[in-house]
């Protein structure tokens, strides 16, 4: 079955540009969620939408960081003036509901050169 | 704020021998997973645990929880090589129940022939 798709699965850019990652997470689950994962260590939280909105966007490092989910399906993080502190596995997550087991696509690996 | 600790960071274990991964963390949470994640791959959910006492077993592995204690376990029973992998023990943390995710640093298991 259809699981949990990010794209790019890679993606290498220079420091102060513009980067958008996908994610298009399992059909029918309402809660979405973003994490970075550096090298050697466990993710950590970005971001959560519940339907279109997001709910809880503690985890953004900074203002350089919007994710969007217009339709409540598709989301995308945008990242903008990118350093090379950025660089990390950008991983997405959906879960049925909030109460259920998140279930994470394959992640895009972001370098910034 | 919530910190989940796990260790060993990593384990070198022979095939068929017996051990523990212990996850601790530091404030009360309702929640608890352990996820699987091969190299380059994306995590894999293995168990949740919901309540004090629970234990749950999958094949050679066996997850446990004490919430007073604010300890999960994860024991590998005769391991094998296909379970060579870095596991992440993971806790719901924050209130309007939005499901996030704060993760241990994960331990990385390799089980030598």
């Amino acid at each position: 079955g259809a699981g949990v798709s990010q794209t790019p699965s890679n993606k290498v850019t220079e420091k102060g540009k513009y980067v958008e990652l996908r994610c298009d997470p399992i059909s029918g689950h309402t809660a979405l969620y973003w994490y970075r994962q550096s090298l050697g260590q466990g993710p950590e939280f970005l971001i959560y939408f519940q339907g279109t909105g997001a709910a809880d966007d503690s985890g953004l490092p900074n203002d350089r960081f919007f994710a969007v989910r217009p339709e409540g399906s598709v989301s995308t993080l945008k990242i903008q003036r990118t350093e090379r502190g950025d660089s990390a596995v950008y991983l997405c997550a959906s879960s049925l509901n909030p109460n259920q087991p998140q279930h994470f696509g394959d992640g895009t690996r972001l370098s910034i050169l | 704020e919530l910190k989940v600790e796990q260790n060993p960071l990593f384990l070198s274990m022979q095939e068929g021998k017996n051990y523990t991964i212990y996850c601790n963390y530091s404030t009360t949470s309702d929640r608890l997973y352990w996820y699987r994640q091969d190299p380059g791959k994306s995590l894999e959910s293995l168990f949740v645990l919901l309540s004090n006492g629970a234990v749950k077993q999958e094949g050679r592995l066996m997850a446990s929880l004490d919430t007073k204690a604010r300890l999960s376990t994860l024991h590998i029973t005769a391991a094998v090589h296909d379970l060579s992998a870095t596991y992440f023990c993971a806790v719901v943390y924050g209130s309007g129940n939005t499901g996030k995710l704060i993760f241990g640093q994960g331990t990385t298991l390799q089980v030598k022939p």
